[in-house]
């Protein structure tokens, strides 16, 4: 069975702050992809990382793939009240049509 | 450029009636999946279908669940006789090309999902 998971669970922290989201997984992945869904709506695609040591940026958010390709990191600096939602991670496995998915982190950031 | 198009947002069913949960892909995408998530959870894959062919079933209960992606229309996921641990929000997602071996993948365009609820 192949697991990805993801901490923390649940986080919420005042605005202004910086927190780290985790993925981990004892799979490698070809890619593994952050997504962010709001309440009643369909997860969003963020980011793609490909490349083990990959490190992308939007903005305030900075996504990493391990050198393994088997876990991957967000990190959000100075949140906001905007960044609250649930982050998602996907891993895509080659040869394998699903994503593997984390349990979601449950972000709310206070005003 | 609509995105993923699915309907109806919400749908509530007693138990033991179908429901029907359709799912229009993006423009110049051949490509879906269904998923399902369960509140505070991630999502599990069910099936992804090509035009007029299911690819991968493997994440959909054998009984009372079927999918399809006609030649023409929007791909249907059917759920027979539905009881209420079928109730969750199931999600749609097109892509324009297979999803394995894509190193450079371009993720996944969600629809907004049908939320199911089995009364």
């Amino acid at each position: 069975t192949q697991l990805l998971e993801q901490s923390p669970q649940f986080l919420s922290i005042q605005e202004g702050e910086n927190l780290t989201v985790y993925c981990n997984s004892s799979s490698v992945f070809s890619s593994l992809q952050w997504y962010r869904q709001e309440p009643g709506e369909g997860p969003v695609l963020l980011v793609t990382v490909v490349t083990g040591g990959e490190v992308k940026k939007l903005k305030r958010l900075t996504f990493q793939f391990g050198d393994a390709r088997k876990d991957s990191s967000l990190h959000i600096t100075a949140a906001q009240p905007g960044d609250t939602g649930l982050y998602l991670c996907a891993g895509e496995i080659v040869g394998n049509y699903q994503l593997i998915w984390g349990a979601g982190t449950k972000l709310i950031i206070k005003p | 450029n609509a995105g993923v198009m699915q309907n109806p947002r919400h749908l509530v069913r007693r138990r033991g009636q179908e429901a029907r949960l359709r799912c229009s892909p993006m423009k110049g995408h051949s490509h879906v999946y269904w998923y399902r998530q369960l509140p505070e959870e991630g999502l599990k894959f069910m099936v992804y279908l090509q035009k007029e062919n299911i690819i991968d079933e493997s994440g959909m209960p054998k009984e009372r669940f079927s999918a399809e992606f006609p030649k023409e229309g929007p791909s249907i996921l059917r759920i027979q006789q539905v009881v209420r641990g079928d109730s969750a929000a199931y999600f749609c997602a097109s892509s324009p090309t297979a999803p394995f071996g894509t190193s450079k993948a371009d993720g996944y365009t969600f629809g907004s999902g049908t939320r199911l609820t089995v009364v």
